[in-house]
């Protein structure tokens, strides 16, 4: 069963441009909704994350949005540009106490000029 | 900044053969795991540990196993490798109180098995 939801699979952007991931939980239990980058080559580096008692967190182009109702969370780059281009994971965490992360697939970003 | 190694960049094995993945951190953090990647699946947990000798299975442990003799180093063991095992296995550890303050990965290890 698949816990978290990750699309699309990939994505192209031309420089400037706003992209945009979106991600689905299904577990109602989840309560740290990180994001990861992940260039080719090196691990996957966070990005930031969000608490499910915030809309919205914004750091710099990056800002998460977060819909507790409908479970859905998304990552939207603003201002894309080429060194932006790399992989993207969400992620999900539950539980006092618990240190596992659910990851989904996966968006390769390309960011062309 | 806490750093996670991996010792090996690049590993080429045999069928058959028993192969250590080895990730050492240089902090004094509990919380240690071994993730394998696979385009189009994302990351998937294999093993985790939460102290010294203790172990956890995670979502696909089957082929593998872990050791943790000490603190800083958590080991995955291939204990007869197979092609479909061929993947790029990443180390993470969980820095401060808990999951909120996010996973540091090592560089990863690319293993291919012919």
């Amino acid at each position: 069963q698949q816990q978290v939801k990750q699309s699309p699979q990939s994505l192209i952007v031309q420089k400037g441009g706003i992209s945009i991931i979106n991600c689905a939980y299904e577990n109602t239990a989840f309560d740290y909704f990180p994001w990861y980058q992940q260039f080719p080559g090196k691990g996957p580096a966070l990005l930031i994350a969000i608490r499910p008692d915030v809309s919205e967190k914004k750091e710099g182009r990056f800002t998460i949005s977060f819909n507790k109702s409908a479970k859905q969370f998304s990552l939207h780059i603003m201002d894309s540009q080429p060194g932006d281009s790399a992989t993207y994971f969400c992620a999900a965490a539950s539980g006092a106490g618990s240190y596992q992360l659910t990851f989904g697939k996966g968006t390769k970003l390309s960011v062309i000029p | 900044d806490v750093k996670v190694t991996q010792s090996s960049r690049y590993l080429v094995k045999r069928t058959g053969e028993k192969v250590f993945l080895e990730c050492v951190q240089d902090m004094d953090h509990e919380n240690m795991f071994w993730y394998r990647q696979d385009p189009g699946l994302g990351l998937r947990l294999i093993y985790f540990s939460y102290d010294v000798k203790m172990k956890e299975k995670g979502d696909i442990p089957e082929g593998y196993s872990v050791s943790r003799e000490k603190k800083e180093r958590f080991s995955l063991i291939l204990e007869s490798a197979s092609t479909n095992q061929t993947s790029m296995y990443l180390c993470a550890i969980n820095i401060g109180a808990g999951r909120r303050y996010g996973y540091t990965f090592g560089s990863g290890t690319r293993l291919t098995v012919v």
